[in-house]
């Protein structure tokens, strides 16, 4: 599995409880994202970067935080202020302006769970 | 923003039968659409994708047709397999070149 790699693939939070997930990316790809997946309900968009050090807000941004010091690295931290983390998140890359565009490249994701 | 809908929401078909699940989305400017498969407990892959200046497109057993002015794309699976058993995600692409997805479908496919 090479290109975009997340860990851990397993995580467990406790109440109160900040962790950090971690997303790293081999492909030299601009644009990096943060997606939430609960069953049922498709992939909803948590934050995006399309440059080192600026990112946005997605639809669900509420409790999360990351940062885009290094271009291969977008970690996402899940605050203690998310009251329901409890999903399998992905992280995904892409190069605008480039023959992929807007083709999406995901890591393996991880699977957070509350304790 | 784009809203995107997916039908249907799980299809059950028999092996050898055709599968269609159906898009639909609301802003006329986009003009990226691609399909993604998501195995149990995998990341999701592109398996096929259009753009708004074309109509339909095919890969092997797999198609997808784009009605741009009723606003609606769909995944056609021909010839279906055992393999072909997944979770299918629709997205569209904003304004910007994000993507939308749809709330997916997943597709069992019976011996």
């Amino acid at each position: 599995d090479g290109g975009i790699t997340q860990s851990p693939k397993y995580l467990f939070r406790k109440e109160g409880q900040n962790v950090t997930l971690s997303c790293e990316q081999n492909l030299n790809h601009d644009a990096m994202y943060w997606y939430r997946q609960d069953p049922g309900q498709g992939l909803r968009l948590i934050y995006y970067s399309q440059i080192v050090n600026d990112f946005q807000k997605g639809d669900i941004a509420e409790g999360y935080s990351v940062s885009r010091e290094k271009k291969e690295s977008f970690p996402l931290t899940v605050t203690s202020a998310q009251k329901n983390p409890t999903a399998f998140y992905l992280c995904a890359s892409s190069q605008p302006h480039s023959a992929t565009n807007e083709k999406l490249f995901f890591g393996s994701g991880t699977q957070l769970s509350v304790l | 923003g784009e809203n995107v809908e997916q039908h249907p929401s799980t299809l059950s078909v028999q092996e050898g039968d055709s599968a269609v699940i159906k898009c639909t989305y609301s802003d006329s400017a986009s003009n990226y659409f691609p399909w993604y498969k998501q195995e149990l407990g995998k990341r999701p892959q592109l398996i096929i994708d259009i753009r708004s200046n074309v109509g339909e497109k095919k890969d092997q057993r797999i198609a997808v047709t784009l009605n741009k002015t009723a606003k609606h794309f769909s995944l056609h699976i021909t010839e279906t397999q055992p393999e072909d058993s997944a979770v299918y995600f629709c997205a569209v692409s904003d304004s910007w070149g994000k993507l939308q997805f749809g709330a997916g479908t997943q597709v069992v496919v019976t011996p």
